[in-house]
């Protein structure tokens, strides 16, 4: 079975450009959660949709930051426009609908210059 | 915001010896949860402790957690090289929808 699935793994871009993240979940997963992580530190929530709805994107920068999960599969993540103190690692994860488990991709290192 | 911090950040030991984590969270919790993340590479489940149970094993894993003190540890016996890498533990708040919430993370180097 296919993990999830996050591209591009690496990003370097100027600071004001925009940029965006992709991330497939685990076939059948309803939940599909962004994460933000900085060096030395554990994720921190962006957003987290069921299906297709954003039910809690209460960390989510929205001035900057969009995200949108079109059919409640794939998902992408928007930066526009990119500051400085945005380069981190953005994780995708995702679950079944009522469970517990998270199930991570490999993440996005976006370097901002 | 973090819910949970782990205790110690970071930690070395040689093969073999026995390592120890412990996290402390701040609100009541309907599971904890501990994760793996070798370098460069996205989180892997480890185990699920729910507020009801007070210990917990998996291979050579064992969780411990006390809902009045709100803290847990993570046992692993036996260490390996393999085994370095930062681990955390996350939280699901009691109340509301899943919400889960990751602590700070302690990094574990094992010496071949």
């Amino acid at each position: 079975e296919a993990g999830v699935v996050q591209s591009p793994r690496y990003k370097i871009i100027e600071k004001k450009q925009p940029v965006a993240f992709w991330c497939n979940p685990i076939s059948g997963h309803n939940t599909l959660y962004w994460y933000l992580q900085n060096l030395g530190q554990g994720p921190e929530l962006l957003i987290r949709y069921e299906n297709e709805e954003a039910v809690d994107d209460s960390q989510l920068p929205k001035d900057r930051f969009s995200a949108e999960r079109l059919k409640g599969v794939d998902s992408t993540l928007k930066i526009q426009p990119a500051e400085l103190g945005d380069s981190a690692v953005y994780l995708c994860a995702s679950s079944l609908f009522g469970t517990d488990t998270q199930y991570f991709g490999p993440g996005t290192r976006l370097t901002v210059l | 915001s973090q819910q949970g911090e782990e205790d110690p950040q970071a930690l070395s030991i040689q093969e073999g010896e026995n390592a120890t984590m412990n996290c402390s969270y701040k609100t009541s919790i309907n599971n904890l949860q501990w994760y793996r993340q070798n370098s460069g590479r996205g989180l892997v489940h480890l185990i699920l402790i729910r507020s009801n149970e007070r210990e917990k094993h998996s291979g050579r894993l064992r969780v411990t957690l006390d809902t009045s003190k709100k803290s847990s540890s993570l046992l692993i016996t036996a260490s390996r090289a393999a085994d370095t890498a930062s681990y955390f533990c996350a939280t699901e708040r009691n109340g509301g929808y899943q919400k889960v919430t990751f602590g700070t993370g302690t990094k574990l180097q094992v010496i071949p």
